[in-house]
């Protein structure tokens, strides 16, 4: 079975400075990705970046990168230079290859408020 | 926009009744997967299918239901609802059946039952 375990129920940060917000996962599979979706208050899904657990690099997609630690089994999110518009919930999600398929299990989310 | 469409957006009903949710997946995904984000059981996975068939199913309760037709745009029926079926219903797409690096997720169906 997969777990995400996202420890951090509310964050907060100032404007313009960084963020990081945890993820913790549990799986059996060898091969396995990870996601980090966010979501405003509007209620929709929005992609941000993927971590495959074969990749040697650290994932990035502009303001975003996630620390990706195997050993540990972490893959926490780091958002630059926050904006007041990063404000939202985010989840941490896994998919494995064994008899999970490709469904996504989710972490339980973290809500991140930006202060002027 | 992901290219995930899901309509209605928001469905109000009452207890007992039954609904129809849609989901159109992005152009050429044959994979549709559907999750239920509710208060107090987070976000779920429901039940996916590809290019028409059953492939996984998850935390699907037997009131609900779900098929995928050959324009590939799918359907999940809820029935004999209850309060606690209030939720956001989702769904995604990916282009096959194997795990895939994104899964789009659509606007979601904002579902309350009275």
């Amino acid at each position: 079975a997969q777990k995400i375990t996202q420890t951090q129920p509310g964050m907060f940060v100032q404007e313009k400075e960084a963020v990081t917000l945890d993820c913790t996962y549990d799986t059996s599979d060898q091969s396995y990705g990870l996601f980090w979706y966010k979501q405003p208050s509007s209620g929709e899904m929005i992609f941000l970046i993927y971590q495959g657990s074969y990749d040697e690099q650290n994932a990035t997609e502009g303001r975003y990168s996630l620390n990706f630690q195997k050993a540990r089994k972490s893959a926490n999110l780091v958002i630059s230079a926050s904006q007041l518009g990063d404000s939202a919930m985010y989840f941490c999600a896994m998919r494995g290859t064994g008899a999970s398929g490709s469904r996504l299990t989710f972490g339980e989310g973290t809500q991140l408020t930006v202060n002027p | 926009d992901s290219g995930v469409t899901q309509t209605p957006k928001h469905l109000i009903t009452a207890t007992g009744q039954r609904v129809t949710l849609r989901c159109s997946p992005r152009s050429g995904d044959l994979s549709v997967y559907w999750y239920q984000q509710s208060l107090d059981q987070g976000l779920q996975f429901l039940i996916q299918y590809y290019n028409g068939e059953e492939r996984a199913k998850g935390n699907i309760l037997e009131r609900f239901s779900a098929q995928q037709f050959p324009d590939l745009h799918s359907e999940l029926n809820l029935s004999s609802l209850e309060l606690g079926d209030s939720a956001l219903y989702f769904c995604a797409s990916t282009p096959g059946s194997r795990p895939h690096n994104e899964q789009f997720f659509g606007p979601g169906t904002r579902l309350t039952v009275l």
